[in-house]
């Protein structure tokens, strides 16, 4: 089946250092969809990607989709300590999502 | 965005009982509720797909008679952890959407399920 692979699994940075986290596929993603989980807590949607090569920006957080719809990205510019959690990736396949293993961010201040 | 409720939030059972947990969408009608198993510290595993008025899909790997999943409505679905042992510990999450309103899905706070 279809299968999201997403690195790193973790990632510790200073406050106000950057953050990237990367998803990748063999096969051709359908549209990219981003969550992310408090510690603790349930994923939010965060925001979907559908277009070959569309960037979308929220605040700090810049989410690319690559020209090829095989990868996206999640950039945090100058993280802060409310940005700590675990980022999922998810592509649309069908009618339900397939989750990468997720990026856990943690911030130090 | 859309609010789902999950009930319990947490549960402690006994290994051989069986366990029901209740997804509900409160402000909007559900066509599509998911269930999802996560271990500590890993991804969401889907375990199923649930559509109103019709059976449950369920993912390989997940037994249908051991997970019985039930969208009696477009509000509600439930999922019913039956016979239940210390290797079905985990946290179920339910999710809700429906795509002529919205994109994503929208989950539920989870159920923490411990089995002794």
């Amino acid at each position: 089946g279809q299968q999201v692979m997403q690195i790193p699994q973790y990632q510790h940075v200073q406050e106000g250092e950057d953050f990237t986290t990367y998803c990748n596929s063999s096969t051709t993603l359908s549209n990219i969809q981003w969550y992310k989980q408090r510690p603790g807590g349930h994923p939010v949607f965060l925001i979907q990607l559908v277009k070959s090569g569309e960037v979308k920006k929220q605040k700090r957080l810049t989410f690319q989709f690559g020209e090829a719809k095989k990868n996206s990205s999640l950039h945090i510019t100058a993280t802060q300590t409310t940005d700590v959690g675990t980022y999922f990736c998810a592509d649309e396949y069908g009618n339900k999502l397939v989750f990468g293993a997720g990026t856990i961010l943690r911030v130090k201040s | 965005g859309a609010v789902v409720s999950q009930h319990p939030s947490w549960v402690i059972c006994k290994s051989g009982t069986s366990v029901k947990i209740e997804c509900r969408s409160l402000d909007f009608q559900a066509t599509t509720m998911f269930w999802y198993r996560q271990f500590p510290k890993q991804s969401l595993m889907l375990m199923a797909t649930s559509n109103e008025g019709s059976k449950a899909t369920y993912e390989q790997g997940v037994e249908k008679d051991k997970f019985l999943i039930n969208h009696a409505s477009l509000t509600l679905s439930t999922l019913t952890v039956t016979s239940a042992h210390p290797e079905d510990s985990s946290f179920y999450i339910c999710s809700a959407g429906n795509r002529g309103l919205y994109n994503e899905q929208f989950f539920g706070p989870g159920t923490r399920l411990t089995v002794l």
